[in-house]
C-alpha cells in the first residue's frame, strides 16, 4: 500500500521567508496530491493539490511541485505571514480508483513570526 | 461555500458504551469518509462509503466500528462498545464523483472516553 513521509516535522521561518515541505510516496500509481493546513481546533482544510500529468501548480502564494520519477512533491509557500502558522498535511491516495481513500503524511508544523 | 458539518463538536462517553459521531456531508457528494486523528498524532483513514456500502476500510476499522447512511443527508459513524483508545478526532470528508476530486472535510468531533 501507499506510504506518505513528510519532512520537516517542524518549521520556523520570519515573516515575508518563504517555505518548504516536502513528501515522498511509494506507489507510481498515485496520480493525485492535495495539501492540508490544519489550524486549532479545525478539519484539515485542502490548499492545493496536483495531478500527475502536471509538474507544477500554483495559487497566488502557494505552489505545488511534482517529481514523478523521484515520488515526491512538495509545497512551497512564498511571502508567508503570521496566518500561515498551521500544520500542514500531504496526502496521497490509497491506490488508483477512484474515491479512494487518502493516506496522509505527519505534518509539519509551521511558525511563522512577526 | 457548502461545508460538511458534523456534530457533535464533543462527546464524553464511558468506556463500554455505543456512540454515533453524525456527519452531513455537502449535498451533491456522493462519496464519503471516516478519518481519525490522535492528538498530536496525523490524520487516518478509516472507511470509504459510495452508493450505500462501504468501499474501503482500514485495520482500524474493526467489528466495532459500522457506518450507515440513515437518510438523503446524514452519513453516521457508530462504535459499538467504546475502548480507552478510540479517544480521538474523528473527521467526516465527502467528495463528488470523478477521478481524483479532492476531499472535503468537516472540523470534526473530538471523542473523549472515560
Amino acid at each position: 500500500g501507499e506510504n506518505v513521509e513528510q519532512h520537516p516535522s517542524t518549521l520556523s521561518v520570519q515573516e515575508g521567508d518563504s517555505a518548504v515541505i516536502k513528501c515522498t510516496y511509494s506507489d507510481s500509481a498515485s496520480n493525485y496530491f492535495p495539501w492540508y493546513k490544519q489550524e486549532l481546533g479545525k478539519g484539515p482544510q485542502l490548499i492545493i493539490d496536483i495531478r500527475s500529468n502536471v509538474g507544477e501548480k500554483k495559487d497566488q502564494r502557494i505552489a505545488v511541485t511534482l517529481n514523478k520519477t523521484a515520488k515526491h512533491f512538495s509545497l512551497h509557500i512564498t511571502e508567508t505571514q503570521p496566518e500561515d502558522s498551521a500544520v500542514y498535511f500531504c496526502a496521497a491516495p490509497h491506490a488508483d480508483q477512484a474515491g479512494t481513500a487518502l493516506i496522509f503524511g505527519k505534518g509539519t508544523t509551521l511558525s511563522v513570526s512577526s | 461555500e457548502p461545508e460538511v458539518t458534523q456534530t457533535p463538536s464533543h462527546q464524553v462517553t464511558q468506556m463500554g458504551q455505543e456512540v454515533i459521531l453524525r456527519c452531513v456531508p455537502i449535498s451533491n457528494h456522493l462519496y464519503f469518509y471516516w478519518y481519525r486523528q490522535i492528538l498530536g498524532q496525523k490524520v487516518e483513514f478509516l472507511v470509504s462509503f459510495y452508493n450505500n456500502e462501504i468501499s474501503e476500510k482500514s485495520e482500524i476499522f474493526d467489528d466495532q466500528f459500522s457506518v450507515e447512511r440513515p437518510d438523503g443527508s446524514n452519513f453516521t459513524l457508530k462504535i459499538r462498545s467504546t475502548k480507552l483508545e478510540d479517544s480521538a478526532m474523528y473527521f467526516c470528508a465527502s467528495r463528488r464523483t470523478g477521478s481524483n476530486q479532492p476531499q472535503h472535510f468537516g472540523d470534526g468531533t473530538r471523542l473523549s472516553i472515560l
